[in-house]
């Protein structure tokens, strides 16, 4: 089965600076795409980036970007130059064996501090 | 505007009523999505649907039932409402990726939140 574990419920940020948000998962697929979304308190889903896991290059997105270790089914995000804006649940996700869903993780909730 | 939205954004009901969560979306995606959201749990799968008249059980599907008969429709109804079944709930589609690794790209609704009391 799926899982995604991310292991950080809450995190906090100054502004301007960098934050990173881990997330480890478990698949036993070997081409995949890795999802990172971002959920305001508008409650509106939006996705942020996307990994596809036969490409060695981690994915950039602006200020966003992925350090996606394969070997260790590890998939962080680093938020550069943070912004209040940012404030916001951020979702881990991959897609289940053999199937479209998504499965996510529990999320972690992101406070950009002024 | 193209585009999936769901209806209603927030609806209060009392335990056993029926409930239907209606979602519609614009692009003819193929594949249709129902996941609640709930504190600690983050967002677990109810039901999909791959294509019109095909539907299948996700991770919760106790006390839900689902239908599709156009592909743009995919609605979610509580036959008798609970107040497990107290959460916010999203409707997501994507479609059929090309060749290649599974995109799994989900289009969001914006989510209804319902109250069972």
């Amino acid at each position: 089965a799926q899982t995604v574990t991310q292991s950080q419920p809450e995190m906090s940020v100054q502004e301007a600076e960098t934050v990173t948000l881990s997330c480890t998962y478990d698949t036993s697929e070997s081409n995949y795409y890795l999802f990172w979304y971002k959920q305001p308190p508008s409650r509106q889903m939006i996705l942020v980036i996307r990994q596809e896991a036969y490409k060695q290059q981690n994915a950039t997105e602006n200020r966003f970007s992925v350090n996606f270790q394969k070997a260790a089914k590890s998939f962080s995000l680093k938020i550069s130059d943070s912004q209040l804006g940012d404030t916001a649940m951020y979702f881990c996700a991959l897609p289940g064996a053999g199937s479209y869903q998504l499965t996510f993780g529990k999320g972690t909730k992101l406070s950009v501090i002024p | 505007d193209a585009g999936i939205t769901q209806s209603p954004r927030y609806k209060i009901t009392e335990t056993g009523r029926q409930v239907t969560l209606m979602c519609h979306q614009t692009w003819s995606h193929s594949y249709m999505f129902w996941y609640r959201q709930d504190l600690g749990h983050g967002l677990r799968l109810i039901y999909y649907s791959a294509a019109a008249d095909i539907t299948d059980k996700g991770e919760v599907p106790d006390g839900y039932v689902v239908s599709r008969s156009k592909t743009e429709n995919f609605p979610l109804t509580l036959e008798s409402a609970t107040r497990s079944q107290t959460s916010v709930y999203f409707c997501a589609s994507s479609d059929i990726p090309g060749q290649g690794a599974r995109t799994g790209e989900l289009f969001f609704g914006e989510g209804s939140r319902l109250t069972v009391l």
